[in-house]
């Protein structure tokens, strides 16, 4: 079975960086991307980007590029997200999703979600 | 890479049927075949409920349904029940990226 397993939420100042790792089980790793999802509370789902963990390669949505870095470390089959210059925008649930091997051009496997308050 | 369109809003009684239509920029939704629903109940992870616009991944029930026309993508649900009371967002590839609807609320009367 694949599972994405998140980290815990975290806490972040106003300018600071905020790093959440999901790790996943249940497959090849190298197999299938790993998509970051930013959802604001009692906000919608938007997509923030991919990595493919077999060559690192990334794509990010337009609205985080420049702040968002997503990385992928295949000797621990953990993907991570990078955020930096947080602000109170940012105080939301990150999800990752990949596939399950049934499905390969959507998201059918996603973590538990990991929430971050920016906040003074 | 703006949201795709989605009433904010739609209900329905149990039993009925409900149609969600997602409408995208000509370069969104209409030419790739990756459209794609999700189904959120409060405090949940999202849930893949149709994929390549017309396919249900196993152990959906059939009262969900996809289609697409031209440039709008469209989510059907029959028989409502309650349980089907959620948020659902589309989604769709766009030839660099994905982009999600806005998601619409179903509420059951």
């Amino acid at each position: 079975e694949v599972q994405l397993v998140q980290s815990g939420a975290e806490v972040k100042k106003p300018g600071a960086t905020v790093i959440i790792s999901c790790k996943v089980s249940g497959y090849t790793f190298t197999d299938y991307y790993i998509y970051w999802v930013q959802q604001a509370p009692g906000k919608g789902l938007q997509w923030m980007g991919l990595v493919d963990p077999e060559d690192g390669e990334t794509i990010y949505a337009d609205p985080f590029k420049g702040r968002v870095t997503i990385a992928a470390d295949t000797s621990t089959d953990t993907s991570y997200l990078e955020l930096s210059s947080l602000s109170s925008v940012d105080t939301a649930l990150y999800y990752c999703a990949t596939h399950s091997g049934q499905v390969l051009s959507a998201f059918d496997v996603w973590g538990q979600g990991t929430m971050v308050t920016v906040s003074s | 890479q703006s949201a795709l369109t989605q009433p904010a809003s739609v209900s329905g009684s149990p039993g009925q049927s409900i149609t969600i239509s997602c409408t995208g920029p000509s370069g969104d939704v209409g030419p790739y075949d990756y459209v794609s629903w999700y189904q959120q109940h409060p405090g949940k992870a999202p849930q893949l409920i149709i994929y390549d616009v017309i396919n249900r991944p196993s152990g959906i029930s059939d009262r969900f349904s996809g289609s697409r026309s031209g440039n709008t993508a469209s989510l059907t649900i029959s028989g409502l029940q309650a349980e089907d009371e959620a948020v659902y967002y589309c989604n769709s590839y766009t030839g660099s990226s994905w982009v999600f609807g806005r998601g619409t609320k179903l509420t059951v009367l």
